[in-house]
């Protein structure tokens, strides 16, 4: 069974601060996703990476993925209220690129 | 374009009844997953399907879930009888096509709970 790992699980920060959040696994996995969730609502997929060492941007969001493909961080700098969520990653593996998800980071970004 | 729609958004049943959720897809969409989402926890997939094929039901609880997608379009999920356990949200998702890289888009979910 393959299995993510977020952390940190919770975290609270002022408006304007910079923040990491890891995902970690013993597995490689084909790809990784990262998806933020809203209460109430389904999970919204951010990005894809696909290449060990891989970088993507997103406006103020930086994600990468390990060189080994078994892990990834999502960089946010300068961090705003509107980026509060619960930020999932999620591995795909397989022959039908069964999506495994992490349990999260619960983010509060506060004014 | 219309988005993944899910019904009903909240149902409370007791335990060992009978409850059941609709899925309705991105229209054209292939493949169709329901997860289930424990509070604290990141979704689990219970079923995928592809058309109305069944690819992987590994973590499907088979003894009391069912699920069906009649003509490769909408899609039901049953529990029969429901456990205190159960207690989550239901996701269903669905993409164009099974592939790395290819995006899931996920509807707004089912809240169950079970008293």
């Amino acid at each position: 069974t393959q299995l993510l790992e977020q952390s940190p699980q919770f975290l609270s920060i002022q408006e304007g601060e910079n923040l990491t959040v890891y995902c970690n696994s013993s597995s490689v996995f084909s790809s990784l996703q990262w998806y933020r969730q809203e209460p109430g609502e389904g999970p919204v997929l951010l990005v894809t990476v696909v290449t060990g060492g891989e970088v993507k941007k997103l406006k103020r969001l930086t994600f990468q993925f390990g060189d080994a493909r078994k892990d990834s961080s999502l960089h946010i700098t300068a961090a705003q209220p509107g980026d509060t969520g619960l930020y999932l990653c999620a591995g795909s593996g397989g022959s039908n690129y069964k999506l495994t998800f992490g349990k999260g980071t619960l983010l509060t970004v506060n004014p | 374009e219309a988005g993944v729609a899910q019904s009903p958004r909240y149902k409370i049943i007791e335990k060992r009844q009978s409850v059941a959720f609709w899925c309705n897809p991105i229209s054209g969409h292939a493949t169709l997953y329901w997860y289930q989402q424990i509070l604290g926890q990141g979704p689990k997939l219970l079923i995928q399907f592809q058309n109305n094929g069944v690819v992987d039901d590994s973590q499907l609880p088979k003894d009391r879930f069912s699920a069906e997608r009649l003509k490769g379009v909408d899609s039901t999920l049953k529990i029969q009888p429901a456990k205190l356990e159960d207690s989550a949200v239901y996701l269903c998702a669905s993409s164009l096509f099974q592939g790395t890289g290819d995006t899931q888009y996920f509807g707004p979910g089912t809240r169950l709970t079970v008293l």
